[in-house]
């Protein structure tokens, strides 16, 4: 069984560009959520999409926003992007629904590097 | 608000030695406990998950424990090897995962 998986691996942008991250979850998994880690803040939860629907968010500014295709696929977009958005972007997936029996698998991550 | 927290942040130990990972947990009506790995720069990797009806769960050299009544869990490594060097999270599931800050170990050669 393929695992998560993520494109691209790695992104370079400019501060003020918009960025688009893919993530494709376990087959028959249907709850996908996205996740940013840095040094400093450490892994910080950004939004979870299950059946098409954002089902929980993260304290994070409108500028992220994300959806989720019938598929289950997920992308997360950031507009105007600014230097403090460079991270380690990853997604996880899980079988249902977030909630406290939950059990996710992460894919490999995208480094994004704002200039 | 469910706050999990890791000790210590950093461990270093020579190979071969045993060692003990702690995660303690703030809200103790928890269902699942997942233990990761993170190699530098990439994604997390699943080592266990621990339910709270089973106390303890084995992978390998790996075995996790799990005490609700107390908000704690660890992760024992036996012989450890070089190759075991990451960053170890253990995370709690809710209306979202908590992560704990992490341990990085250096298991010297």
């Amino acid at each position: 069984k393929a695992g998560v998986t993520q494109t691209p691996r790695y992104l370079i942008k400019t501060r003020g560009q918009q960025v688009t991250l893919s993530c494709s979850p376990i087959s028959g998994h249907r709850s996908v959520s996205w996740y940013q880690q840095t040094p400093g803040q450490g892994l910080q939860f950004l939004f979870e999409y299950f059946s098409e629907t954002q089902r929980n968010k993260g304290n994070f500014p409108g500028r992220f926003s994300g959806r989720q295709f019938s598929n289950s696929r997920s992308e997360m977009n950031v507009s105007t992007l600014e230097l403090g958005d460079s991270a380690l972007y990853l997604c996880a997936s899980s079988l249902g629904a977030m909630g406290p029996y939950n059990e996710q698998f992460f894919g490999p991550g995208t480094r994004l590097t704002v200039l | 608000k469910q706050e999990v927290t890791q000790i210590p942040a950093a461990l270093s130990v020579p190979e071969g030695e045993n060692l003990v990972l702690n995660c303690s947990f703030t809200d103790s009506a928890i269902y699942n406990l997942q233990w990761f790995r993170q190699d530098p720069g990439k994604g997390l990797t699943s080592l266990l998950l621990i339910q709270s009806s089973q106390r303890e769960q084995t992978s390998g050299r790996l075995n996790a424990s799990l005490d609700k009544s107390s908000g704690r869990s660890t992760l024992y490594i036996a012989a450890s090897q070089p190759g075991d060097s990451a960053t170890y999270l253990c995370a709690v599931p809710g209306n979202q995962f908590y992560f704990g800050t992490g341990t990085s170990l250096t298991v010297i050669p």
